[in-house]
């Protein structure tokens, strides 16, 4: 089954604990993108990659990571979490041609995290 | 000015009724549309593609007026399945950066 798949689905933690959110897609699609939902603002981009080692900045960068070694993974790591980022994160993933933007985006299950 | 707007709703609509919405969007750049759907705080899905000259799937039927750079989403004879979170989005000039609306709410009640 075609999929993107995200551990942990739900994870409390304390502020400062580095943490790493996973994300696998079984699809051999180029391009991954991690987002973060927070009440009323929408989804926002916080890394994107659009193929093995290559990433870029989205939106809400700042006390973000992220790495892209295989097509597959595109982990997430938080080195010192804090309060305000706690939130609801999406990993997508999609094709991607050079030059044409329109693909469907295709998203993990969220991750649900709280930073006390 | 947000990228991508949205009224929040939610609206509250009998079965069987027609309700429609808009989006509008700042960038008159942006060329890709997009209506998602999300169910509940899960994940959003591909609802469907916003093309020029508008487009139908079933009973959804959405729109595209770059002179006035908004979209619309029209959902006609309502099921009570349709209730959920719609959520419009945008392109961003050439590269691959998706703007995200926060979501209009549709509530379908029996």
């Amino acid at each position: 089954e075609a999929q993107v798949t995200q551990n942990p689905r739900y994870l409390i933690t304390v502020t400062g604990k580095k943490l790493t959110v996973t994300c696998s897609q079984n699809m051999n699609h180029e391009y991954m993108s991690w987002y973060r939902q927070d009440p009323g603002l929408g989804l926002r981009q916080i890394y994107y990659s659009m193929n093995v080692e290559v990433t870029d900045k989205g939106d809400v960068p700042e006390g973000y990571k992220v790495s892209r070694k295989e097509k597959r993974n595109f982990p997430l790591i938080l080195e010192s979490p804090s309060p305000n980022q706690t939130s609801l994160y999406f990993c997508a993933s999609s094709l991607y041609a050079s030059g044409n933007p329109s693909y469907e985006q295709y998203f993990g299950p969220g991750t649900r995290l709280t930073v006390t | 000015r947000k990228e991508v707007e949205q009224d929040p709703g939610p609206f509250n609509v009998p079965e069987g009724a027609t309700v429609a919405f808009n989006c509008t969007y700042s960038n008159s750049a942006s060329q890709s549309f997009f209506w998602y759907r999300q169910d509940c705080r899960k994940e959003p899905k591909l609802l469907m593609s916003v093309y020029s000259s508008g487009n139908e799937d079933g009973r959804f039927t959405a729109q595209l007026n770059r002179a006035s750079q908004y979209i619309s989403l029209l959902i006609r004879d309502s099921k009570l399945s349709d209730s959920a979170t719609y959520l419009c989005v945008v392109n961003r000039d050439n590269d691959y950066k998706l703007s995200f609306g926060a979501g209009t709410t549709v509530t379908v009640r029996a």
